[in-house]
């Protein structure tokens, strides 16, 4: 299986400012005959289902704000709120869809400071 | 709009069976991979299970490859999770999941979840 970490556990950050968060993955998840990496990002607020924000480790869904915007390739990814806005406190996972089982991360809470 | 509506779940013994319902609308049902996510209190999301358009391919997380049986409906814009033998450890909430036309794809689109609650 393939093991998605996530750091740091949970991060706080003015409104305005940047957040980052990271995600590492056991194994590539880069498939080189596309050259994709099979990678998505969801946001999860309380009481809510997961929302996806980002696949293909940096394709934004559709809706999803500017923003916010995914990077990295292989095992190593990152997500990154460009201006973090009260609506953007939620937990973040990743997810690898390269391989069954499909895996998530443990999550990663991004609180206002 | 897309939309995925569950149903079922509930309270059970230790050892007892539970069926699970997903009725889909707002897009071509049998083109989509189908899965069933859950998440237990407090924990990220667990993957547990998906079925292909056809329901001719499925695959099962080890947690329950041998206790549940996932399955669809094309007829009916359904997809089904039958759960036997539920441990406690099955306690979470339990999301149907839209996949896309490949095995290999990211979820798009959440049904709003329903809890599996096993206890004596």
């Amino acid at each position: 299986d393939i093991v998605m970490t996530q750091s740091p556990d949970s991060l706080a950050v003015s409104l305005g400012e940047r957040a980052t968060i990271n995600c590492k993955s056991s194994q590539s998840v880069l498939y080189s005959s596309n050259n994709k990496s099979y990678l998505a990002w969801y946001q999860q607020k309380p009481g809510q289902p997961p929302k996806l924000l980002i696949y293909w480790a940096s394709t934004r869904e559709s809706g999803v704000p500017d923003r916010i915007s995914g990077s990295g390739s292989g095992t190593d990814f990152t997500l990154t709120i460009s201006s973090l806005q009260a609506e953007d406190v939620a937990i973040y996972y990743c997810q690898q869809y390269y391989s069954t089982p499909l895996t998530f991360g443990p999550g990663t809470t991004v609180a206002v400071k | 709009q897309v939309q995925l509506v569950q149903s079922g779940g509930g309270l059970v013994n230790p050892g007892g069976s539970l069926r699970l319902s997903c009725v889909a609308s707002g897009f071509t049902f049998s083109d989509y991979y189908m899965n069933w996510i859950r998440q237990a209190p407090g924990k990220g999301p667990e993957w547990v299970a998906y079925i292909s358009g056809s329901g001719s391919t499925k695959y099962y997380a080890d947690s329950g490859k041998v206790r549940f049986t996932i399955s669809r409906d094309n007829a009916k814009n359904s997809v089904f999770l039958e759960m036997n033998s539920l441990r406690a450890a099955d306690t979470a909430v339990y999301y149907c999941a839209r996949g896309s036309d490949q095995s290999s794809s990211p979820v798009d689109c959440w049904g709003q979840g329903t809890l599996v609650f096993v206890t004596s």
